[in-house]
């Protein structure tokens, strides 16, 4: 089955920086999901973005299927951006797959 | 629109009792999905299943684990006998039915069930 690796694990940040986090995948995809696990263990749904760049206000996200990799940029981070990071590709089947995330935490 | 509605949101149970946890998908959604997040650890994929129909249950441990789908009512995901290591966050998503089979379409996530087995 596809294996996922999010790079950072952990990141910290000053309320105000931007970050990037990385996806990548070891094959081919045909959809990807990102989610923000927020502290009360909710998944939220952030991009549906198979391939190309999507950006909803202060995120944007680009996926590379071609050279499976998906990047999320969060720019001008707030404290309540904390939490975890999922990537989720999906593959020959239904199931999503899930990265073990990054861990954010901005500072204020 | 009301999201993917899960109950209970808490569920404590001793060791050999059952648990049964609910699921509601969305208005209009006929896919299910069940994942389980154990503590530490990322979620896993446990089974697919449309209305009276398991697609996919290749993440479901092989006993005392089971679940449906019926043509009325939530999604169950029961889990029998529970020992300590079943307690973790149990998570449901739900999916439309768009562009006929082979469709990847977008999951949505409920609020979870959180078991803890004493």
């Amino acid at each position: 089955g596809i294996q996922v690796e999010q790079s950072p694990p952990d990141l910290i940040l000053q309320e105000g920086a931007n970050s990037t986090l990385r996806c990548n995948f070891s094959d081919s995809v045909n959809n990807l999901q990102w989610f923000h696990q927020n502290p009360w263990g909710q998944l939220i749904n952030l991009f549906y973005i198979p391939s190309g760049t999507k950006q909803n206000g202060r995120l944007s996200a680009t996926t590379v299927a071609t050279e499976r990799y998906s990047l999320l940029y969060i720019s001008s981070s707030q404290t309540t951006d904390s939490g975890v990071y999922f990537c989720a590709p999906q593959g020959g089947s239904e199931k999503l797959v899930f990265g073990k995330g990054t861990k954010l935490t901005v500072n204020p | 629109n009301a999201g993917v509605m899960q109950n209970p949101r808490h569920l404590v149970r001793r060791r050999g009792q059952e648990a049964r946890l609910r699921c509601s998908p969305m208005k209009g959604h006929s896919h299910v999905y069940w994942y389980r997040q154990l503590p530490e650890e990322g979620l896993k994929f446990m089974v697919y299943l449309q209305k009276e129909n398991i697609i996919d249950e290749s993440g479901m441990p092989k006993e005392r684990f089971s679940a449906e789908f019926p043509k009325e009512g939530p999604s169950i995901l029961r889990i029998q006998q529970v020992v300590r290591g079943d307690s973790a966050a149990y998570f449901c998503a739900s999916s439309p039915f768009l562009g006929g089979p082979g469709s990847y379409n977008e999951q949505f996530f409920g609020p979870g069930t959180r078991l803890t087995v004493l």
